[in-house]
């Protein structure tokens, strides 16, 4: 089955640095993918949607400055937090889709990434 | 404004009982429902969905219930085994694309 990869799975970084989360499909091509945020105990917020070779777009309230996304392949989305500060602690998810694929069960999730910023 | 909303936080069932968790939404334009699973520090992995023009689906011990006039999923497991203790959340689709937009989610504690 179709699999997305995150790394890091967790990552500790000090106030004012910056992130980069990357999301690849594994053994498929997406030419579009999904960035979610979840807070402790919450929904999966959606972020963003991100396009191959276009810029992404992002849902209100996102700062898109702030969460900078790069989709520069079929098989790779990056997350940047620029600036990190500590309420941007987070659970970042990414999910994908596969070329060609329609419906929102072939969505394939990553196992995301823990961002904690001290 | 919460469109897909799951009003309760967490759910105890015993083994072999049946676990029924459920999910309302607002918007009339979502066509498409779906619940995934997800245990900690992992992302949720699809378990089963139902189209708007059904009103019910199933698939093995999984069953989704649709009731478009009360604007209510439900998701039915029977019989309920531990290894189905996670959080589960409703998913809706707008008829436009594949975004979906997430309920809060319940968690399932299903006690041997």
């Amino acid at each position: 089955g179709a699999v997305v990869s995150q790394h890091p799975s967790w990552v500790i970084c000090k106030s004012g640095t910056s992130v980069k989360i990357e999301c690849r499909s594994l053994d498929f091509q997406a030419t579009t993918m999904f960035w979610y945020r979840q807070f402790p105990k919450q929904s999966l917020m959606l972020m963003a949607t991100s396009n191959e070779g276009s810029k992404a777009t992002y849902e209100q309230g996102v700062e898109k400055d702030k969460f900078l996304i790069n989709h520069a392949s079929l098989t790779l989305s990056t997350l940047t937090v620029t600036s990190a500060h500590p309420e941007d602690s987070s659970f970042y998810i990414c999910s994908a889709i596969p070329q060609g694929g329609t419906g929102a069960n072939v969505l394939t999730f990553g196992a995301g990434s823990r961002l904690t910023v001290l | 404004d919460q469109q897909v909303k799951q009003n309760s936080p967490s759910l105890s069932v015993q083994e072999g009982r049946i676990s029924i968790l459920n999910c309302d939404y607002t918007n009339s334009m979502f066509d498409y429902f779906l619940w995934y699973k997800k245990y900690p520090a992992e992302g949720p992995t699809f378990l089963i969905s139902i189209s708007s023009i059904k009103d019910k689906n199933e698939d093995g011990r999984f069953t989704v219930f649709l009731n478009k006039s009360a604007k209510h999923l439900s998701l039915h497991i029977v019989p309920s085994q531990p290894g189905d203790s996670a959080v589960y959340f409703c998913a809706a689709r707008g008829n436009a694309g594949n975004m979906l937009t997430f309920g809060g989610g319940t968690r399932l504690m299903v006690k041997p």
